[in-house]
Formats: C-alpha cells, sequence, structure tokens
C-alpha cells in the first residue's frame, strides 16, 4: 500500500463545474495536510494546507479533512481552463524524525 | 518578497561526478527541505534541515547528503553520480517543521 494515494487521471471537468480530488493516506498519525498545483515544467505551487479536521476555504479552493476516515481532498469551485493541471496530495508524518509524502498527483483537465 | 531561490537552472554531469545545489528560503524561513522529482512521479522526500539540523531523511543513498548554513539557505550534494540520478531537484523552504513548503524553481540535473 502506498503511503499516499491518489488517482492519477485524467480528471475531465466541465468549464464552471466544481472538481473533486481526492487523496488516502496509509498513516494514521499523519499531522499535515498539503495540495499543490503542479504546471508541466514547473514547481509545485502551495494552493492549500489544513491541519485539522473538518472543512477549510480559501476563494474557490476548499480542502476536506477526514482523519478518521484517512482522506483529504480538494474542491475547486467554478473550474477554469487555466486550473489545468497536475494536483499533488502531500502529508507529513509523526514522530521524532519528520518527512513529507507526496502522492504521484491527479491530473485536472477543464474543459472550455 | 522574493521567493526561493535555487541555482543552477540546469545542470549537465557525467556519470561518476560530483554535484552541488543551492538554496535560498523565504526570507524569515528556518526549515529547507529537498527533494527529487522525475517525470510522472511526485516528489521524493530527500531531507529536511531546521535550524542547521538535520531533522527528517528520506529513503536514499549516502551518496546524498546535504547542510544548513548560519543564514538558512542550504546546500545539496550529491556524490558519484548515476544515469538514475537524473531529476529536477527542488527545494522548499517553510517558517517551521511540518509546516507548509514553499518551492523553488528546481534545478533539472541531467547525468550522461
Amino acid at each position: 500500500q502506498k503511503e499516499v494515494e491518489q488517482n492519477s487521471g485524467p480528471l475531465s471537468v466541465p468549464e464552471g463545474a466544481i472538481a473533486s480530488l481526492n487523496c488516502t493516506y496509509s498513516d494514521r498519525g499523519s499531522q499535515s495536510f498539503f495540495w499543490y498545483r503542479q504546471y508541466s515544467g514547473k514547481s509545485p505551487e502551495l494552493i492549500m494546507f489544513i491541519y485539522s479536521n473538518g472543512d477549510k476555504e480559501d476563494g474557490r479552493f476548499t480542502a476536506q479533512l477526514n482523519k478518521a476516515s484517512q482522506y483529504v481532498s480538494l474542491l475547486i469551485r467554478d473550474s477554469q481552463p487555466s486550473d489545468s493541471a497536475t494536483y499533488l496530495c502531500a502529508v507529513t508524518t509523526p514522530g521524532g524524525t519528520y518527512k513529507y509524502i507526496f502522492g504521484t498527483g491527479t491530473r485536472l483537465k477543464v474543459l472550455a | 518578497d522574493a521567493g526561493v531561490t535555487q541555482s543552477p537552472t540546469h545542470l549537465i554531469k557525467t556519470r561518476g561526478q560530483h554535484v552541488t545545489l543551492r538554496c535560498s528560503p523565504i526570507s524569515g524561513h528556518k526549515s529547507v527541505s529537498w527533494y527529487q522529482q522525475v517525470l510522472g512521479q511526485g516528489p521524493q522526500f530527500i531531507f529536511q534541515y531546521y535550524e542547521k539540523e538535520e531533522r527528517g531523511r528520506g529513503n536514499f543513498p549516502d551518496r546524498f547528503s546535504a547542510r544548513q548554513f548560519p543564514n538558512y539557505s542550504s546546500e545539496l550534494n550529491v556524490n558519484a553520480l548515476l544515469l538514475g540520478d537524473s531529476a529536477l531537484y527542488l527545494c522548499a523552504s517553510s517558517f517551521g517543521l511540518a509546516r507548509e513548503q514553499y518551492f523553488g524553481p528546481g534545478t533539472r540535473l541531467t547525468v550522461t
């Protein structure tokens, strides 16, 4: 079992729709959760971070964390063609040493 | 404000050689992490440094080493380069441990 799992996609949604991206993680003690957007040939860009159970909203983006079920999701409202990119989920592992574990990413295509 | 900076942008090396990559964090950030990203995969965690001490290490061989300087900048060193070390090397900075990280533009390393 991978430590952080994402559906590779592509996930295709029409312009203006809600895109829903999901991520599951294996370590129940994971502490911090992040979503990054990565355009082809560029470095990852931080979109959202969430540290406690529940929802966190920032503009068109909402991150949802459910520690009991070990999943974190990202909702993108009013999707735009410029949102087309790979979305990476990352978690930090607990313990005396710190690791950031990334999933392989979900490719999102927003169709105009 | 300046973001995370990395140098060089691109690098071509021969198998067996050594390489040093450099990173300057966002002003005020005390932690720097290094990642390796190959095409189609998420970033793989190599190291995290905080206040000049190693606080996290990924599953990379001892050929990989790093250090953080008093001004919080960092170097990643890779010895005895292999063809498989060809990748995008990313540096990310954060204010503290297990906190949100911001990535630099990366160094593209090609080993021939």
